[in-house]
């Protein structure tokens, strides 16, 4: 079974960017969607785009197009999502989670990074 | 842009049957998937392709989609099933998520 463990907590002030990275176990990302989906607080889940592993397409919301960037490190089965010009309308809990080749459902998830944005 | 739309809420008494629906233009030409999240944690998929059950998923979970609407049934509800519920969709390349239900076990 593929676990996804995600880089730790972070607090950036408005303006700044904030990368954060989702390493996969027992994983090849060939093949694969990492996905990349946030919840503000109190909020439902929002979908932010994904990058194929295997050959480092990627596809973003049109919402976060401009600010996000999606890449990834097959070496060491990595992935990371990158959110640039923050505000606090981007403080959020944001998870990866995979989708494979042939499937379209996002199993599993990662435990969740929080990106709390404050002056 | 689509648009999946959820009761906020559906409460639900321990032993009885929750239905929670889905809401989309010609959802059932796509496939519905469900996601139970529980307060801290991470999502976690419950039905996949509009009514399966992946491996460890309860057989009181069960879902159906149809015209506009997909519906994700719990039967026999348990107060463990107390959480949010999130149906998603695929719209071309871009995921489409539901607002989330709540679900009330009481």
């Amino acid at each position: 079974q593929v676990q996804l463990v995600q880089s730790g907590a972070e607090v950036k002030k408005p303006g700044a960017s904030v990368k954060v990275s989702c390493k996969a176990s027992r994983y090849t990302f060939t093949g694969y969607y990492m996905h990349w989906v946030r919840q503000a607080p109190g909020q439902g889940l929002e979908w932010m785009g994904w990058i194929n592993g295997n050959r480092g397409g990627t596809n973003y919301a049109q919402k976060f197009q401009g600010r996000v960037t999606m890449t990834r490190d097959t070496s060491i089965s990595t992935a990371y999502m990158e959110l640039s010009r923050l505000t606090s309308d981007d403080t959020a809990v944001y998870y990866c989670a995979l989708v494979g080749a042939t499937t379209e459902w996002f199993d599993p998830w990662g435990q969740g990074t929080l990106v709390t944005v404050s002056s | 842009s689509y648009n999946l739309t959820q009761p906020p809420s559906v409460s639900v008494s321990p032993g009885q049957t929750a239905s929670i629906t889905c809401s989309g233009d010609k959802l059932g030409d796509k496939y519905a998937y469900w996601y139970q999240q529980k307060p801290g944690q991470s999502p976690v998929l419950v039905i996949y392709q509009d009514n399966k059950r992946p491996s460890g998923i309860p057989e009181r979970f069960s879902g159906s989609n149809s015209g506009n609407t997909a519906t994700l049934t719990i039967s026999g509800t348990q107060a463990m099933d107390e959480a949010d519920y999130y149906c998603q969709a695929w719209d071309s390349s871009t995921v489409v998520f539901g607002g989330g239900t709540k679900l009330t076990v009481l």
